[in-house]
């Protein structure tokens, strides 16, 4: 089955640092992924679509120059979260449709636990 | 019996009954449903999913009902085992176009053994 891997599972960082994380879709080509965040006790939460070659579509409310997404290939896409501060601090997962047409799940990544001291 | 947590509603079940994790969706236009199970630190797993066009759909020992009158989803799961402890979410989408998941809030479910 189709495969979302993310990197690292796991990040600490200083406040005003940037950090990077990576999605890859492993065994199958992604044009679109999808970048969700999740509060402790909460839903998931979309942020952004990455569209490969394009800009990513940002939801609402969400700062495009704060969460810069880059799709350049058909199997990877990378959120950085630029000048980070502690209420960034969130599990960060990304998402993306296998191939085949039509409505199929979304097939998740395990997850970034981003914290910002 | 439920309880409501913090954000997250709470069923706590015994092991080897069934379980029953209810969903309420927003969209009357949504025509794609699917049920996520994540574990802790983890990201969603799929579980099963359910279009529209019908109104029971059978996985195996999961079964997904969708009441489109009410705009109602449910997850049973039978014989419900500890490694089923976990916190289910329903997300709904809406045509045949791939987009993002709208995700329901999510329900814990605790398995006692």
């Amino acid at each position: 089955g189709a495969v979302v891997s993310q990197h690292p599972s796991w990040v600490i960082c200083k406040s005003g640092t940037s950090v990077k994380i990576e999605c890859r879709s492993l065994d199958f080509q992604a044009t679109t992924m999808f970048w969700y965040r999740q509060f402790p006790k909460q839903s998931l939460m979309l942020m952004a679509t990455s569209n490969e070659g394009s800009k990513a579509t940002y939801e609402q409310g969400v700062e495009k120059d704060k969460f810069l997404i880059n799709h350049a290939s058909l199997t990877l896409s990378t959120l950085t979260v630029t000048s980070a501060h502690p209420e960034d601090s969130s599990f960060y997962i990304c998402s993306a449709y296998g191939q085949g047409a039509g409505n199929s799940p979304l097939h998740f990544g395990n997850g970034t636990r981003l914290t910002v001291t | 019996g439920e309880s409501v947590g913090l954000h997250l509603p709470t069923l706590s079940v015994q092991e080897g009954d069934n379980s029953i994790i209810n969903c309420a969706y927003s969209n009357s236009a949504s025509d794609y449903f699917i049920w996520y199970k994540q574990e802790s630190g983890k990201g969603p797993q799929f579980i099963i999913d359910i279009r529209s066009n019908m109104d029971k759909r059978q996985g195996q020992r999961v079964t997904v009902l969708l009441n489109k009158t009410v705009k109602h989803l449910s997850l049973q799961i039978a014989a419900t085992q500890p490694g089923d402890s976990a916190v289910y979410f329903c997300a709904e989408n809406v045509g045949t176009g791939r987009r993002a998941l709208t995700f329901g809030s999510g329900t814990r479910l605790q398995v006692q053994p």
